[in-house]
C-alpha cells in the first residue's frame, strides 16, 4: 500500500530558528512529491519536486528530494510567527490519475 | 481571480439527514478532486471528476456517498443518511488538465454531524 510518513508530527521553535521537516514515502511508480502549507483553511502550494538533488527555493523556504532514499526535506530558515502552520507532504504515484497521497502533516508552531 | 470556492464553510446535520457540499473550481479548470480530512489525519483522496464524468472514485465509501460534476454548475459531494463518523473537513481541489499534479485547494467545508 502506498504511504507517506512525515516527521516530526509537531514542532515548537522560537522566531529566528531554522527547522527541517521530513517526508518519507513508499509508492509504486513515483511521479512527483509536493509540499503544501495549511493554515486555518486551504492548503497552499509550496513546491513540487520530481528530480533528485535539485533544490527548490522560495525566500526562506527550500526543499530537496532524494529518490534513492525515498525522502524529501523542507527547510525553513529564520522562522517567523507567520510560518506557524501544518506542512503537508504529498506524493503522486504512477497510474493514480494524478491524485495526491498525503502524509499526516507536521504542525509547526513558531513562538515570538 | 477567484480561487477554488467551496460552500458552505460549515454545515451541521443531524444523523440520518443529507449533506450537500459544493465546489466551484478555479476559472479554466475542468478537473475536480474531493478529499476528506479527519482530525489528526492527513487528507484522504475520495474522488476525481471531470465535467460530466467520474474518472476515479476509488476513495469513495461504497454506500451513502456520491459525487457529480455537471456540465453547468459546481461539483457536488452528496452524503446521504449522515452518521457521526462522517464529521470531517471536506476539501475540493482543481487542476486545469489531466495529469497535472499541482492541485489548487478550496477552503473546505467542515461537516459536523450531531
Amino acid at each position: 500500500e502506498d504511504k507517506v510518513v512525515q516527521s516530526p508530527l509537531s514542532l515548537v521553535v522560537h522566531e529566528g530558528d531554522t527547522v527541517t521537516l521530513n517526508c518519507s514515502y513508499e509508492v509504486t511508480n513515483f511521479r512527483s512529491l509536493l509540499w503544501y502549507k495549511q493554515e486555518k483553511k486551504a492548503p497552499t502550494f509550496l513546491f513540487m519536486l520530481t528530480s533528485s538533488g535539485i533544490e527548490k527555493k522560495s525566500g526562506r523556504l527550500s526543499s530537496i528530494l532524494d529518490k534513492k532514499e525515498l525522502f524529501s526535506i523542507l527547510n525553513i530558515t529564520a522562522t517567523q510567527t507567520g510560518d506557524s502552520a501544518i506542512y503537508l507532504c504529498a506524493v503522486v504515484a504512477g497510474g493514480s490519475q494524478g491524485n495526491l497521497i498525503f502524509g499526516k502533516g507536521t504542525k509547526l508552531s513558531v513562538k515570538p | 481571480n477567484a480561487g477554488v470556492m467551496q460552500n458552505p464553510r460549515h454545515l451541521v446535520r443531524r444523523r440520518g439527514q443529507e449533506a450537500r457540499l459544493r465546489c466551484s473550481p478555479m476559472k479554466g479548470h475542468s478537473h475536480v478532486y474531493w478529499y476528506r480530512q479527519l482530525p489528526e489525519e492527513g487528507l484522504k483522496f475520495m474522488v476525481y471528476l471531470q465535467k460530466e464524468n467520474i474518472i476515479d472514485e476509488s476513495g469513495m465509501p461504497k454506500e451513502r456517498f456520491s459525487a457529480e460534476f455537471p456540465k453547468e454548475g459546481p461539483s457536488i459531494l452528496r452524503i446521504q443518511q449522515v452518521v457521526r463518523g462522517d464529521s470531517a473537513a471536506y476539501f475540493c481541489a482543481s487542476s486545469p488538465r489531466a495529469g497535472n499534479e499541482k492541485l489548487f485547494f478550496g477552503s473546505g467545508t467542515q461537516l459536523s454531524v450531531l
